[in-house]
């Protein structure tokens, strides 16, 4: 089974800080993803990677940035927390890209509150 | 600009009832429909749908697209309260295989 595993189940943080959310997965996807997600919004892309060193924005990059030095491992960035990015955050990495044939796998999520 | 409405937006049934969650789309260069079901945790993987007028199955859970409606539908027979979940929908374009979600639908199923 795909294991994807977020570092954090839950973060509380203060407005301004830094904040890191690491996310591995341990099936050798070449793809990786990081999506919010909030009530009535559902999930929304952030940031996705493809391979090592790559990256894209997604639907709402503002805000944060990521990095992909490893395969396994994907991070997101808060670069200066705001109470705006309080939310959900699920990691997902898939093998095939473009998905035609390779479904998501998602990590457990990590519960962000920003104060 | 591309689009994935889910409805109902929340539904509460009983044990024993049949629901159909409904997810309806407007994305250029569709390539797959999926569908998720999320606990409390990590989204799971149920089905993906790529040719219109197939049934997928899975125990109580069918699925089927319709691409001339730009629809699909998830039908759960026989619910127990295991079924209480959020139903997540998802539609991957060709062009970028990127997924773009619905906002969700929430089922609570009551003994």
């Amino acid at each position: 089974d795909v294991k994807v595993t977020q570092s954090s189940r839950y973060l509380v943080k203060r407005t301004g800080e830094k904040v890191f959310l690491e996310c591995v997965q341990d099936m050798d996807h070449e793809n990786m993803f990081w999506y919010r997600q909030d009530p009535g919004l559902g999930l929304r892309l952030i940031y996705f990677s493809y391979d090592v060193k790559m990256k894209e924005k997604g639907d709402i990059p503002e805000g944060y940035s990521v990095s992909r030095e490893k395969k396994e491992r994907f991070s997101l960035i808060l670069e200066s927390a705001s109470t705006n990015q309080t939310s959900m955050y699920l990691c997902a990495s898939s093998r095939i890209r473009g998905l035609g044939n390779s479904p998501l796998h998602f990590g457990n999520g990590t519960r962000l509150t920003v104060t | 600009e591309d689009k994935v409405v889910q409805s109902p937006l929340s539904l509460v049934v009983h044990e024993g009832d049949t629901v159909t969650l409904n997810c309806s789309y407007e994305v250029t260069n569709f390539r797959s429909l999926l569908w998720y079901k999320q606990e409390k945790k990590a989204p799971t993987f149920l089905f993906m749908l790529t040719s219109s007028g197939i049934e997928k199955k899975s125990g109580r859970l069918s699925s089927i697209l319709d691409k001339k409606e730009l629809s699909s539908i998830l039908n759960i027979t026989a619910t127990q309260t295991g079924d209480s979940a959020i139903y997540l929908c998802a539609v991957v374009r060709v062009s970028t295989g990127k997924l773009i979600f619905g906002q969700g639908t929430t089922l609570q199923v009551k003994p």
